[in-house]
């Protein structure tokens, strides 16, 4: 089975600073990877995902991550944070099944962004 | 256009209580999930539908949790003889197709609450 696992439950960094968020993944085959927003109240937003193209993956809002095989990771990254980016962030991979799609997701990491 | 929605968006029930929590995709979608999120963790996968048919129901916790998409769209996740440990944010996301990478787009939930 895939897992993922997202060092970091609190993350704590000052407005302007770089955000760096962990994710660790163990597949058996090549990995689809997701990076998902969650907003107080809200759904969860898709900010970027790999599927096996380029490994340094573009999404919303200028978060980024890079897929690195040697190491296992999905780690998501933000030159410069900003309030509004103050929300949970999940990690997950897909796992076809039936046909489908199925997400296995990690805790989350909680994002504060200070003045 | 409309995103998925879900209703209603909370529900309190009392423990032993039957409850239906109704998921409406996005218009055309034809890959259907449903996710369970307790506090503090991530989405876990519950089952999974292509077009009416349940592809894979392999998350549902027991039998007292059902599922059904009689048309092709609009989804009811139906739990029986509720229990305190059912309270959690249910999350439903639908997908254009099934492929692995296919993006899944969230609705808000349901938070249920069992008393």
């Amino acid at each position: 089975a895939q897992s993922v696992t997202q060092l970091g439950s609190h993350v704590s960094v000052s407005e302007g600073a770089l955000v760096l968020l962990r994710c660790n993944y163990s597949s058996s085959v090549p990995p689809y990877l997701f990076w998902y927003v969650q907003y107080p109240n809200q759904g969860l937003q898709l900010l970027l995902k790999y599927t096996s193209a380029a490994t340094l993956v573009k999404g919303i809002n200028g978060f980024e991550a890079e897929f690195k095989k040697s190491e296992t990771s999905f780690h998501l990254t933000k030159p410069s944070a900003h309030m509004s980016d103050a929300a949970e962030y999940f990690c997950a991979v897909s796992e076809v099944t039936g046909g489908g799609n199925k997400l296995t997701f990690g805790t989350g990491t909680q994002l504060k962004v200070e003045l | 256009g409309a995103g998925v929605s879900q209703t209603p968006s909370n529900k309190v029930t009392e423990k032993g209580k039957y409850v239906e929590l109704r998921c409406d995709p996005i218009s055309g979608h034809t890959a259907l999930y449903w996710y369970r999120q307790s506090l503090g963790q991530g989405p876990e996968f519950l089952i999974y539908f292509q077009g009416t048919g349940a592809a894979d129901d392999s998350g549902l916790p027991n039998d007292r949790f059902f599922a059904v998409r009689p048309e092709g769209s609009v989804s009811t996740l139906k739990i029986q003889r509720t229990e305190r440990g059912d309270s959690a944010v249910y999350l439903c996301a639908s997908s254009l197709g099934q492929g692995v990478g296919e993006t899944q787009y969230f609705g808000p939930g349901t938070r249920l609450l069992v008393l």
